[in-house]
């Protein structure tokens, strides 16, 4: 069964700083690995989709990685700004070779910046 | 930018009573899911949908719990006799025809069980 961990569980950092967010799983069979940011009592917003075939994608100050065999993906962020205060969900998505497209999540990271 | 809509956003409810909670996907989307978060936990899979039918459900969706999409535009999600346990942030998501495509999620609808 998948198990996705993330550490820290939280994090706070002083404004500016590049801070990095760690995600593993325990399966390396995966389609592809989705980074969401949630606010408080809000929904999901998705940052990055990370194919299984690729090692990386960026999205402006964002960039995860991911290393499928070893079953890790990182999620650094640049230059942190109060703005980027939330909970970072990592999620992966199985290839068990059927119809299987659920997300399994792991518990998140909550990051507060500080100004 | 096309998004996933959910209401009611909060839902209080009295145990044993029925419940719908209401979403509309993206107009071209053709998975369907819900997922639900109880307070302090992790986000937990539901239940997919695709072509008019169950994909594949979790242990959590049992004979209480059901899904339709009535028309063209709205998934729902029936719990028929609500429990205390069922209080939860529950999420309904979408992705399009490529399995490989990102989730969009709506922004919840939480369900407080009295």
């Amino acid at each position: 069964k998948q198990e996705v961990t993330q550490i820290p569980a939280a994090l706070s950092v002083p404004e500016g700083e590049n801070l990095v967010l760690n995600c593993s799983f325990t399966d390396s069979a995966i389609y592809n690995l989705q980074w969401f940011r949630q606010d408080p009592g809000k929904g999901l917003t998705s940052l990055l989709l990370i194919q299984s075939s690729q090692r990386e994608q960026t999205s402006g100050r964002l960039n995860a990685s991911l290393d499928k065999s070893s079953g890790r993906s990182t999620l650094y962020i640049a230059a942190s700004q109060p703005g980027d205060s939330a909970t970072y969900l990592c999620a992966v998505k199985e290839d068990s070779g059927g119809s299987n497209y659920k997300l399994t999540f792991g518990k998140g990271t909550l990051l507060t910046v500080n100004p | 930018e096309p998004e996933v809509t959910q209401t009611p956003s909060h839902q209080v409810t009295q145990m044993g009573q029925e419940v719908i909670l209401r979403c509309v996907p993206i107009s071209n989307h053709l998975y369907f899911y819900w997922y639900r978060q109880i307070l302090g936990q992790k986000v937990e899979f539901l239940v997919s949908f695709y072509n008019n039918e169950i994909s594949e459900k979790s242990e959590i969706f049992d004979d209480q719990f059901s899904v339709e999409r009535p028309d063209g535009s709205n998934f729902t999600l029936k719990i028929r006799s609500t429990k205390l346990e069922d209080s939860a942030m529950y999420f309904c998501a979408s992705s399009p025809r490529d399995s490989n495509q990102p989730q969009h999620f709506g922004d919840g609808t939480r369900l407080s069980i009295l």
